[in-house]
Order: C-alpha cells, then structure tokens, then sequence
C-alpha cells in the first residue's frame, strides 16, 4: 500500500501566484518523520524540509511554508510568490522509526511543478 | 568536492557489459544508500549501508551488487542487466541511525542515468 500519496501529478502556474502541493501519508506508528524533497531537472534531490511527528509546528522559510496536520494526516508545501525557478519535481517522503525498513524513506510519486513567466 | 557525487552522470550499456556506479560522499556521515527512480515510479530503495555493513537489501535482483569498502564510498555493480533496468540511479548518506529513529536526513547525489540496451 501506498505510504506516501501525492494527488497532484503536474501543476502549472503563473510566476508570483503561490502554490499549494498535497501530501497525505499513512502510518501507525506514533513516532515517524515527513521529508520533502526538490528535484530540479538536474536530477539531484534538494533537501528542503524534515518534520518529525511530535512536532506540529507549522514553518516558514523564506517564501516555503509547511502545514503539518495530524489529523489528516497530511504534510502540504506552499510556495508564495512562484517563481520560474521553483519549476521542479516535489517529492514528499515517510520514515517511520519502528518500521524493520528503518532507513527507508518511503517516496510519493511526485508532483511536477512548472512556473511560467 | 562537497557533497554528495556520482559518476559516470550517464551510462549506456549492453546486456551482456558489465560496469560499475560510484559514489562518494564528504559529509562525513556513515550511512549510505542506492536508490532506483523509473519513469512514473516512486523513488525505490534498493540499498542500506551502514558502518560499512549491508543493513537492507530491498530484494533486488542479484544482477545488482552493492559493495561499500569504506563510509564514505559506495559502488553498484552492474551485470547481465535487462532494458527495464534503465532508470536513474541515485546515491544519498546521512547519519547514522541509531536505533531510536530516523531524524537524520539523506542527501543525494545528482544520480546516474542508465540506459540499458
């Protein structure tokens, strides 16, 4: 079954408009820990966010915010103020600490972002 | 060097070729991983290492060989691959995970792409 499930395959939108990108996960465990990644057409994963489940702090960084809802189970990305730059596959990933996969982190299959000017 | 780095960035190779990923990180962290990403897959786990020593072996086909002679490097072995072996390759490390969660996060390379004909 699908830990991590972004809903959003692709989404284009028009520099400075803001952008939210959906994360629902799955788990049992108490203690796990949400990631999200950037992958630029260069192909290297950007480490962008970790947000460990006993903390429901929303963040802010710069024109990124992350909204962390247990209660829907849900981990969206915000980007304010799109820009062209921000075009990128967003990936969303699980670690659970009890699972025998310990290491593992769980990927969605990734929204495509593409900002326009 | 800083980071995380893979060579070759690409690779063509036949089915019969044999050839050899390489991976090196400088962030001073002890755990180590191969990730495959296919097209409209999610990013798979395929290795762990940690310490030097294979924690996760995600059932990967034999035709892969991992082997990790010290923290900071990591190769993958090809041999008799098959054309859906093409993906893109990716390397991350991190800290160690020490048992009581995993709140350290990956870092990647920038992967290499592999086409098998």
């Amino acid at each position: 079954a699908q830990k991590v499930t972004q809903a959003q395959t692709e989404i284009s939108v028009v520099e400075k408009e803001d952008v939210t990108l959906d994360c629902v996960y799955e788990t049992r465990d108490t203690t796990y820990y949400l990631f999200w990644y950037k992958q630029p057409p260069s192909g290297e994963l950007v480490f962008l966010i970790r947000r460990n489940s006993f903390d429901e702090q929303n963040e802010i960084s710069g024109r990124y915010s992350w909204n962390f809802q247990k209660s829907t189970s849900s981990f969206n990305f915000t980007i304010t103020a799109s820009q062209v730059v921000d075009s990128a596959v967003y990936f969303c990933a699980l670690s659970e600490a009890t699972s025998n996969s310990g290491y593992a982190l769980n990927f969605g299959k990734g929204t495509s972002l593409l900002v326009t000017p | 060097e800083t980071g995380v780095t893979q060579t070759p960035r690409h690779l063509v190779m036949g089915m019969t070729n044999k050839k050899s990923l390489k991976c090196e990180q400088h962030l001073g962290h002890n755990a180590m991983y191969w990730y495959k990403q296919s097209a409209k897959k999610p990013l798979e786990l395929m290795f762990v290492y940690s310490l030097e020593e294979r924690v996760e072996n995600n059932s990967v086909p034999s035709r892969f060989s991992p082997e990790c002679p010290n923290s900071s490097h990591l190769f993958l072995h090809l041999h008799t691959l098959q054309p859906e072996d093409s993906a893109l390759y990716l390397c991350a490390s991190s800290q160690e995970w020490t048992g009581q969660g995993f709140d350290y996060e990956q870092y990647f390379g920038p992967g290499t792409r592999l086409t098998v004909t």
